[in-house]
């Protein structure tokens, strides 16, 4: 069965530090992965997208890595601010039109 | 730019009651999802469409109907609601396979 795992299920941390969320898939055969924020009572808002092909996308203070081999990924938020506190989801695709979703790492950065 | 707009935001209903949830996006998307979001269980996929007239299920789709009739909406029906769909509802629409997915704000639905 195809999952995805996130760890851990919340963090806190002082602002100022940079921090690395990870998620990991059981099949390796990925399309792409995307990784996606989650404010309290809002929808998912995406912010990197990278393609099978590819090691790591960034954006800004986000820099995302993927190591299909090893099945994982991992989010590096670089000098973290409050306004970074969410839940921030990664969701694999597969050669399908389907995401499969993990259950989210519930960030707090507090001041 | 509004994007993708789920409507109701919030809903209660009784046990047997139905209801039709409406998601509408402004991008001219080819593809559309509707997904439900329960504590501990990540969204998971209920219907999808690859396009104006045509539907999908996904991974849970019991309970559920979908209808595309136009390429901008996307409606998921409940026929009998039962407590166990009870959740927070979200749609998301993209450009086709493979491209990112752009999420409305979602519909807590409460079926007492």
């Amino acid at each position: 069965k195809q999952e995805v795992t996130q760890i851990p299920a919340a963090l806190s941390v002082p602002e100022g530090e940079n921090l690395v969320l990870n998620c990991s898939f059981t099949d390796s055969a990925i399309y792409n992965l995307q990784w996606f924020r989650q404010d309290p009572g809002k929808g998912l808002t995406s912010l990197l997208l990278i393609q099978s092909s590819q090691r790591e996308q960034t954006s800004g203070r986000l820099n995302a890595s993927l190591d299909k081999s090893s099945g994982r990924s991992t989010l590096y938020i670089a000098a973290s601010q409050p306004g970074d506190s969410a839940t921030y989801l990664c969701a694999v695709r597969y050669n399908t039109d389907k995401l499969i979703f993990g259950t989210g790492t519930r960030l707090q950065v507090f001041p | 730019n509004a994007g993708v707009t789920q409507t109701p935001k919030f809903r209660v209903l009784k046990t047997g009651q139905s209801m039709t949830l409406l998601c509408a996006q402004d991008m001219n998307h080819e593809y559309m999802y509707w997904y439900r979001q329960d504590p501990g269980m990540g969204l998971r996929l209920i219907h999808y469409s690859v396009g104006e007239g045509t539907t999908a299920k996904g991974e849970v789709p019991d309970g559920y109907n979908v209808s595309r009739l136009k390429k901008q909406n996307f409606l998921l029906g409940l026929e009998s609601a039962a407590p166990s769909q009870t959740s927070v509802y979200f749609c998301a629409s993209s450009r086709g396979k493979g491209q990112p997915q752009h999420f409305g704000d979602g519909t807590r639905l409460s079926i007492l």
